[in-house]
Parts: structure tokens; sequence; C-alpha cells
């Protein structure tokens, strides 16, 4: 598509659930990126993918948090065992090639993960 | 780490006037961007300008970039109600890395 796809618009979850986020980047973007908005404003990098391999995952929380883009499927992040500093907006994002594009990035409507 | 700092961090202006933005890096750069949010949405590309540009233009947009100082700033003329929204700068140090933003500046533009 032309948009990055993101699902659910919302997602509530009680402390100690599972949640799970889904992207569909934009077709023929080969890179995406996960990202964490706290408070709506500071932005926390999560993890990329360069097509289904994971391109840089410095900023991926050690426990509970995994993420995969698989073939013909949407990207995922997985939060295990939620807990309530984890509620923020999770923005995903996908740039074409980079001899495509300077790193311009673009980015869905986000998820709004409430934890309770 | 956030490595930007936008300032200031609120501006309220009449529509028709200028704002200007500022933001601050602390690591060298490839690239800094700026970008758009809307309440309750995702961002917007406006425009990006490379480490070894110091001037660009799109539009009702100027942007300026001083690596020595390492900081950007943005202008946006003759402002109108619609460009109320969160402007935030973006940098990144190679191609599709990460980027590193700032907090971001709230802009009320008052028809």
């Amino acid at each position: 598509g032309e948009e990055v796809a993101q699902t659910p618009k919302h997602l509530v979850r009680g402390e100690g659930q599972k949640a799970k986020l889904y992207c569909a980047p934009i077709k023929g973007h080969s890179y995406v990126f996960w990202y964490q908005q706290v408070l709506k404003n500071e932005f926390k990098f999560l993890i990329s993918f360069q097509n289904e391999n994971v391109f840089d995952e410095t900023g991926m929380p050690k426990e509970r948090f995994s993420a995969k883009c698989l073939p013909n499927s949407p990207c995922s992040l997985e939060i295990q065992a939620t807990k309530l500093e984890d509620s923020a907006v999770y923005f995903c994002a996908s740039s074409p090639p980079h001899f495509v594009a300077k790193n311009i990035q673009y980015f869905g409507a986000g998820t709004r993960l409430s934890v309770l | 780490s956030q490595q930007g700092e936008e300032d200031p961090q609120a501006l309220s202006i009449q529509e028709g006037e200028n704002a200007t933005m500022n933001c601050s890096y602390k690591t060298s750069i490839n690239n800094l961007q700026w970008y758009r949010q809307n309440s309750g949405r995702g961002l917007v590309h406006l425009i990006l300008i490379r480490s070894n540009e110091r001037e660009k233009h799109s539009g009702r947009l100027r942007v300026t970039l001083d690596t020595s100082k390492k900081s950007s700033s943005l202008l946006i003329t003759a402002s109108r109600a619609a460009d109320t929204a969160s402007y935030f700068c973006a940098t990144d140090i190679s191609g599709n890395t990460p980027l590193v933003f700032g907090k971001g500046t709230r802009l009320s533009v008052i028809a």
C-alpha cells in the first residue's frame, strides 16, 4: 500500500498480559523501524529491519520485547508480560532502500498501548 | 538517548506571523530532518538538509543548519491555523540508521 498501516489503533492490556502490535510497511520499502513515544514527546528507537532481517536492535529492551518481519506478513512487535511503563504510542516507520531516498522515514498513525 | 533539544517547547502565534523553531544536537550527523506531528497522528516528513548544506527551502519552510554550532532552525512563514502541530527535528549518522528525535516544539497558530 501507499501508507504504513498499523493495527490496532488502541490496545488495552492488564499488567502481565501479552500485547502484539502489527505494521504493514509501504510496498517496495525495505526498511522498517519501530519507535516508542512516551508522554507525547520523546521518541525512543526500538528496532529496525532490512526486509526480514534484524538491522539494528540496539534500542530493544533485553527482556519481554520481541519483533519480527516475515515475508508476506505484517511486521509485528510483541511485548510479553506488559508493565505499566510500557504504556505509550508505538510507531512503525518504513523507508525505501538508501539509494532511493536519504533515510526519509514514513510513519504509521501509531498504536496506543494502555497497560492498566 | 535523545540527542536533540528543541526550543521553544511551546510557541503560540497569530495567523500570518512567522514561526521559528530551533534544534540542537550533540554528535556529528549525516542528515537532519524536520517532521510534523498532528495531535494523535504519526509523523510527517517536512524537509531534509544534509550535513554539507547550510540552507534549504520548501514552500513556506526554510531550514538552516550550522554544523559548527550543532544547531538547526525551522522557519514557517505566513503561518496558518492548519500549521498547528508539534514539530520535531531528527538526525541520523548514516543512511537507514535510526532517527534520533528532539523533544519537539508545540506550535499553536491562532486564527
